[in-house]
């Protein structure tokens, strides 16, 4: 059974760099058959794709955060990461990893998400 | 990017019976390889989402069969046959045909 984890710092100040990590368990994240994401949900908001990566190392991002944004994977840790540069206080959201079985397109395992605050 | 928008954004319902709730995208959400990427997913107060649809009408493992999807092209819709006390949360669609991947804004349901 697939199990995703997120972890990192919850506090983050203006203009720093977020960085988070998702572990995988239960699976390898080199299998060819998932896509690995991240979404967030700012307070008493909705959903919103950050971006995606493929177990070759293809990535996807959402344009509204490409400049700042890069997902990268380490086999050797069966994890995957984010990384969001020049963050304000908009960043403030949960944060989830989450897998995308290929030939779904959806995201059907997800962690439990983890709050990041921008904050000074 | 592709809009999504749902409707109703709130829906109080009886318990046991009947809710629906719409999806409509901006444009087709037929891919090129013949498929559609739309999925429903169930955010229940305070836990992370989780996948009820995937591809317009397929349940997800474990999902009970009350959960239904269906639709075509860029409308689509989630029924619930007979709501539980354990459904009330916020749904929301997905598109995963193009990317940037978008979701609708949600739509509560609650008891009435």
């Amino acid at each position: 059974q697939l199990q995703l984890q997120e972890s990192g710092p919850g506090l983050v100040k203006p203009s720093e760099t977020l960085s988070l990590t998702c572990t995988v368990s239960g699976g390898s994240i080199s299998s060819s058959s998932y896509y690995w994401g991240w979404i967030r949900q700012p307070p008493g908001k909705g959903l919103e794709w950050i971006g995606s990566i493929y177990y070759s190392g293809s990535t996807y991002y959402n344009p509204s955060l490409k400049s700042r944004v890069t997902i990268s994977v380490d086999t050797s840790k069966n994890q995957f990461s984010l990384k969001l540069s020049s963050v304000t206080a908009a960043d403030t959201a949960v944060y989830y990893c989450a897998s995308v079985l290929w030939w779904r397109h959806a995201f059907d395992i997800w962690g439990q998400g983890t709050m990041v605050t921008v904050s000074s | 990017d592709i809009v999504m928008t749902q409707t109703p954004l709130s829906s109080p319902v009886t318990l046991g019976q009947p809710a629906s709730i719409s999806c409509r995208s901006s444009q087709s959400l037929v891919h090129s390889d013949g498929n559609t990427y739309l999925s429903w997913l169930q955010q229940r107060p305070g836990q992370p989402p989780r996948l009820l649809i995937y591809k317009i009408s397929n349940r997800f493992s474990g999902v009970p069969d009350r959960f239904s999807g269906s639709g075509a092209g860029t409308d689509f819709t989630l029924k619930i046959s007979r709501v539980e006390a354990e459904d009330v949360g916020v749904y929301y669609c997905m598109q995963a045909t193009q990317f940037p991947w978008t979701f609708g804004q949600g739509t509560k349901v609650e008891i009435k």
